[in-house]
């Protein structure tokens, strides 16, 4: 089963808005990663946050870690049409178990930003 | 020049054939992996290889095999290629080792329809 699975499978915002994506996951993390997928491209990775970390930022993108709930949000703010993309969370599993080193992702969400 | 290259790009197919899916990467990375996407499935590991002599199955591994050729070659083969097999195919690399993330570097991707 996957790892990561985001909510909302699709968001649709105007520009300027902010969009908040959130990504729940099933076991005991080394860290958990977002990655943004343009249509049919590569994903390219966003940011990282660890599991001792509870919120990271990277220029208008914010990440939230709630482990106890194992559950992370991904916050674009003051979103532009370039941001409309899918993204895609995706866990680390902490060492010493079978999945470590194995990212696994989620269905991810796809966002469309309108002009 | 890409630093994770696939190739071929795009392939269309006839159900029977025998297909491989080639990476090559310059990153320098150990670990390499195979994953396909499916429209509203997110991305699925096939295979991994944590070094040359590492193979590992991934989560839908049926159908397909993998050889590590080099640290940086790794190829994914169809023996009898079948419709359901209509997918992107990524590749991705990571570096191992105390410290490092687990973040994944991903080629643009190879599109394979199978008829």
């Amino acid at each position: 089963s996957q790892q990561g699975e985001e909510d909302p499978q699709a968001l649709s915002i105007q520009e300027g808005e902010n969009a908040t994506m959130n990504c729940s996951y099933k076991t005991s993390i080394n860290n958990l990663q977002w990655y943004r997928q343009n249509s049919g491209r590569g994903l390219v990775h966003l940011i990282l946050i660890r599991s001792n970390e509870r919120e990271k930022h990277s220029g208008r993108l914010r990440v939230t870690l709630d482990t106890s709930k194992k559950s992370s949000s991904l916050l674009i703010t003051a979103s532009r049409a370039a941001d409309t993309a899918s993204y895609f969370c995706a866990a680390v599993p902490r060492a010493g178990g079978t999945s470590y080193g194995k990212l696994t992702f989620g269905q991810g969400t796809i966002l469309t930003v309108h002009p | 020049d890409a630093d994770v290259t696939q190739t071929p790009r795009n392939r269309i197919t006839k159900t029977g054939k025998r297909i491989m899916l080639e990476c090559s990467q310059t990153k320098g990375h150990d670990r390499m992996y195979w994953y396909r996407q499916d429209p509203g499935l997110g991305l699925r590991l096939i295979y991994y290889s944590f070094d040359v002599k590492d193979i590992n199955k991934g989560e839908i591994s049926d159908g397909y095999s993998v050889s590590r050729q080099a640290q940086a070659k790794f190829s994914l083969s169809l023996e009898s290629a079948i419709p359901n097999q209509t997918a992107l195919y990524f590749c991705a690399t990571s570096l191992s080792g105390t410290g490092n993330t687990g973040e994944l570097f991903f080629g643009e991707g190879s599109r394979l329809t199978v008829l």
